[in-house]
């Protein structure tokens, strides 16, 4: 069964610095690895989605990495701001079932000014 | 384009209870989802759909039950509310299935059964 894992489960951190969140996987076998924000109270956003043949992909300040033979994806976020504090998951979609995200439980980050 | 919407946004049911979650789409997406949120488990799938009238089982299907009689609109049931059905629910929509593209998620429902 697939598990994803995300660490830090907890994140603070002053304003202005380079950070790192971190997102495990057991089964190598996948479509893509996404990212997603979530806010308190409100639904997912969908920040970067890496397919498997990519290495990374990059939006803005964030920049996701992916290596699928070790199971492992970075999400770096630069120049942190109090307004990217909010909750940060990633999910996997596997090739055994092509239409299901597999969720990780999310890193919370905040970002002190 | 309001994108994806959940109605009700919360609600409180005694056990046993029914009740049904709409999710509606602005977007014309083929794909549907519903998912549920309980603390430190990330979201999980309960069922979805491939288009109108299609309807398949998630990870966590047991106690609800769905309907996409409308392609924009996918309905989720609680015949029986249960305490462990306490979460928050999750309604998801895409273009394209989730080893293609990304997907776009409503706002959440609440939902405390007593």
């Amino acid at each position: 069964k697939q598990e994803v894992t995300q660490i830090p489960a907890a994140l603070s951190v002053p304003e202005g610095e380079n950070l790192v969140l971190n997102c495990s996987f057991t089964d190598s076998a996948i479509y893509n690895l996404q990212w997603f924000r979530q806010d308190p109270g409100k639904g997912l956003t969908s920040l970067l989605l890496i397919q498997s043949s990519q290495r990374e992909q990059t939006s803005g300040r964030l920049n996701a990495s992916l290596d699928k033979s070790s199971g492992r994806s970075t999400l770096y976020i630069a120049a942190s701001q109090p307004g990217d504090s909010a909750t940060y998951l990633c999910a996997v979609v596997l090739v055994e079932y092509g239409n299901k995200l597999v969720f990780g439980a999310g890193t919370i980050l905040r970002v002190k000014s | 384009n309001a994108g994806v919407t959940q109605t009700p946004k919360f609600r409180v049911l005694k056990t046993g209870q029914s009740m049904t979650l709409l999710c509606a789409q602005d977007m014309n997406h083929e794909y549907m989802y519903w998912y549920r949120q309980d603390p430190g488990m990330g979201l999980r799938l309960i069922h979805y759909s491939v288009g109108e009238g299609t309807t398949a089982k998630g990870e966590v299907p047991d106690g609800y039950n769905v309907s996409r009689l409308k392609k924009q609109n996918f309905l989720l049931g609680l015949e029986s509310a249960a305490p462990s059905q306490t979460s928050v629910y999750f309604c998801a929509s895409s273009y394209v299935p989730p080893a293609s593209g990304a997907q776009y998620f409503g706002p959440g429902t609440r939902l405390l059964v007593l």
